[in-house]
């Protein structure tokens, strides 16, 4: 049982370039999220999905987008790397979105954009 | 914006003692949950507690909530150096789904 898998774990971009992080969960969850983690910052919530065909904003979307075409798939794209972007990125999923439900991380992507 | 916000930022301890971590919030809560993160890892869920609840015990881990005070402790008991590690608390607002994280407690277990 993987959990929780992100691909890739390293990249680096220079700005303008586009890439796309993948994450996979083969735990059959419904909610899955994209957090960027910077120092002294915590978690922050990019994007997040209530279920397979569905997304929505979180807190700090600009510039990325994201896509769930597959209930055990969340893709998050950035169509023109900025040096802000530099982040580790955790996708993460649950089962119950509300009132309950730990959330299972990835092991992180770490991007530098130079 | 963070709607947790945890104390101290950082805490060193020796081996054997116990560590207390913080967590104050904002606005009306369903649930706290509490996260560890190793170095370059995942965030790993360590209990999560309920707007209704005060105390939960998970190990050596106690947590409490105070919704009065809009706070939560997180209490391990005897620490050992495998203890080190970052600690966030995650609050999910009342009506939401989404778990929102504070900026976490570093914590160092001497040997």
């Amino acid at each position: 049982n993987a959990g929780v898998t992100q691909t890739p774990k390293f990249r680096v971009l220079k700005t303008g370039q586009s890439m796309t992080l993948l994450c996979a969960q083969d735990m059959n969850h419904e909610y899955m999220y994209w957090y960027r983690q910077d120092p002294g910052m915590g978690l922050r919530l990019i994007h997040y999905s209530v279920g397979e065909g569905t997304t929505a904003k979180g807190e700090v979307p600009d510039g990325y987008n994201v896509s769930r075409l597959k209930k055990q798939n969340f893709l998050l794209g950035l169509e023109s790397a900025a040096p802000s972007q530099t982040s580790v990125y955790f996708c993460a999923s649950s089962s119950q979105g509300l009132n309950t439900g730990e959330l299972f991380f990835g092991e992180g992507s770490r991007l530098t954009v130079l | 914006s963070q709607q947790g916000e945890e104390d101290p930022q950082a805490l060193s301890i020796q081996e054997g003692e116990n560590a207390t971590m913080n967590c104050s919030y904002k606005t009306s809560i369903n649930n706290l949950q509490w996260y560890r993160q190793n170095s370059g890892r995942g965030l790993v869920h360590l209990i999560l507690i309920r707007s209704n609840e005060r105390e939960k015990h998970s190990g050596r881990l106690r947590v409490t909530l105070d919704t009065s005070k809009k706070s939560s402790s997180l209490l391990i008991t005897a620490s050992r150096a495998a203890d080190t590690a970052s600690y966030f608390c995650a609050t999910v607002e009342g009506g939401s789904y989404i778990p929102t994280f504070g900026r976490g407690t570093s914590l160092i277990v001497h040997p």
